[in-house]
């Protein structure tokens, strides 16, 4: 059974432009949230989405979105990038009711220069 | 809002020892799910444990268990008989399910490594 797939894995890009970085979740997985991990904030929740829906989301400008597709596949777009935006993003599956707990990719690597 | 924090930013043991990571959280629920993550440098995050705050007993998965200490608003991890693959970020996490059971709240973690 394959995992949460992330592409790219890493991913440079320059202040002001936009990025779009993708997210297959594990088949069946009708729920992916989007997480961001960097060394000062650690991991902070961005958004979920359910179902093609945007069911929660976290305090993040509004720079920072996403969608999903019919075949549960997700991407996050982040726009007019910031130095600040460098981290590791990190996309999470899980069934309808996730109390049973996400799996995760293994991320992209994102550097603003 | 509910915070997690876990106070060991980095912990060292030696092969076949046990340790006890810490984690604390803040919460008004009474209903709730916390987690252990762990990060290895593949950077991908692997479910360790869950525990449910409903029930009373602690979560054992293999060399992993849980001490949850409701009233106290504990949950730490024990790991026994540690390995070399051990080594990595542990994460404790927390779910309100009236938060949508969508969110996690994670600490910083802690740094776990093994040595020969």
């Amino acid at each position: 059974k394959a995992g949460v797939t992330q592409t790219p894995r890493y991913l440079i890009k320059t202040r002001g432009q936009q990025v779009t970085l993708s997210c297959s979740p594990i088949s069946g997985h009708r729920s992916v949230s989007w997480y961001q991990q960097t060394p000062g904030q650690g991991l902070q929740f961005l958004f979920e989405y359910f179902s093609e829906t945007q069911r929660n989301k976290g305090n993040f400008p509004g720079r920072f979105s996403g969608r999903q597709f019919s075949n549960s596949r997700s991407e996050m777009n982040v726009s007019t990038l910031e130095l600040g935006d460098s981290a590791l993003y990190l996309c999470a599956s899980s069934l309808e009711r996730s109390v049973y707990g996400y799996t995760f990719g293994s991320g992209t690597r994102l550097t603003v220069v | 809002a509910q915070t997690v924090t876990q106070s060991q930013p980095e912990m060292s043991v030696q092969e076949a020892e046990t340790v006890t990571l810490s984690c604390t959280y803040d919460t008004s629920e009474n209903n709730y799910y916390l987690f252990w993550y762990k990060q290895p440098p593949s950077r991908q995050m692997i479910l360790v444990i869950r525990q449910e705050a409903y029930k009373q007993q602690n979560a054992t998965e293999n060399r992993f268990s849980v001490n949850f200490q409701k009233a106290a608003k504990s949950f730490s991890l024990k790991i026994s008989d540690s390995q070399l693959g051990d080594t990595a970020m542990y994460f404790c996490a927390f779910m309100n399910p009236n938060s949508g059971y969508s969110t996690l709240t994670f600490g910083k973690g802690t740094m776990l490594l093994v040595s020969p």
